[in-house]
């Protein structure tokens, strides 16, 4: 089983819907939690860190569940800029260390 | 205000040849991570260094990869002998702390795309 696992996609949907991606991790001594944006042929960048009482950031939500190690991203009136694909990353105490572990991403496409 | 900052952007190398791939990190960081991520795939984590010290290379290959990240000057990653699956996109991240801060996130260069013909 994957450390982190996430539906690939993609999703395509017009501008102004509401889209939901899941992640799911298996290592229960994980203990931070972000998504991370890549656009096509570019770096990741942190989206946004997601806690467990959940945070918005504008149109974004993200939620977790540490019981179910389920996490969730939610775009609210998606923007044809939204097009990218969505990092869901763990931190995992490793060895002294906190280790990224990156899932593979799932594909976003807005269309007008 | 310099972010991570790697080189080449683009590499393109025959088989067997070498590659050698730089990291400068952000200013004030000390920490140093490689990724190696494939066309239509996640980003794989390849090693873990320090200033002079490997920290965690479980992730890169055993044989033809060395990283090393010296007192003086960027971290290097070096492939021997590259073979035509070494092609990917290689990216790297730098942070401020390793285990203080855990919701610190890592910050990532613009990446080396390794192409082996």
């Amino acid at each position: 089983r994957k450390e982190v696992e996430q539906d690939p996609g993609p999703f395509n949907v017009p501008e102004g819907a509401t889209v939901a991606f899941n992640c799911t991790y298996s290592n229960s001594a994980s203990q931070s939690f972000f998504w991370y944006r890549q656009d096509c042929r570019k770096e990741p960048k942190l989206l946004m860190s997601v806690y467990s009482s959940g945070n918005e950031d504008g149109r974004f939500t993200a939620q977790l569940n540490r019981a179910s190690q389920y996490i969730s991203l939610l775009i609210r009136d998606s923007k044809l800029s939204d097009s990218a694909t969505y990092l869901c990353v763990v931190i995992l105490p490793t060895g002294g260390y906190n280790k990224l572990i990156f899932g593979a991403g799932t594909r976003l496409a807005v269309h007008p | 205000n310099a972010g991570v900052m790697q080189n080449p952007r683009h590499l393109v190398r025959r088989r067997g040849q070498e590659a050698r791939l730089r990291c400068s990190p952000m200013k004030g960081h000390s920490h140093v991570y490689w990724y190696r991520q494939l066309p239509e795939e996640g980003l794989k984590f390849m090693v873990y260094l320090q200033k002079e010290n490997i920290i965690d290379e479980s992730g890169m290959p055993k044989e033809r990869f060395s990283a090393e990240f010296p007192k003086e000057g960027p971290s290097i990653l070096r492939i021997q002998q590259v073979v035509r699956g070494d092609s990917a996109a290689y990216f790297c991240a730098s942070s401020q702390y390793d285990r203080a801060a855990i919701n610190q996130p890592q910050h990532f260069g613009d990446g080396t795309r390794l192409s082996i013909l």
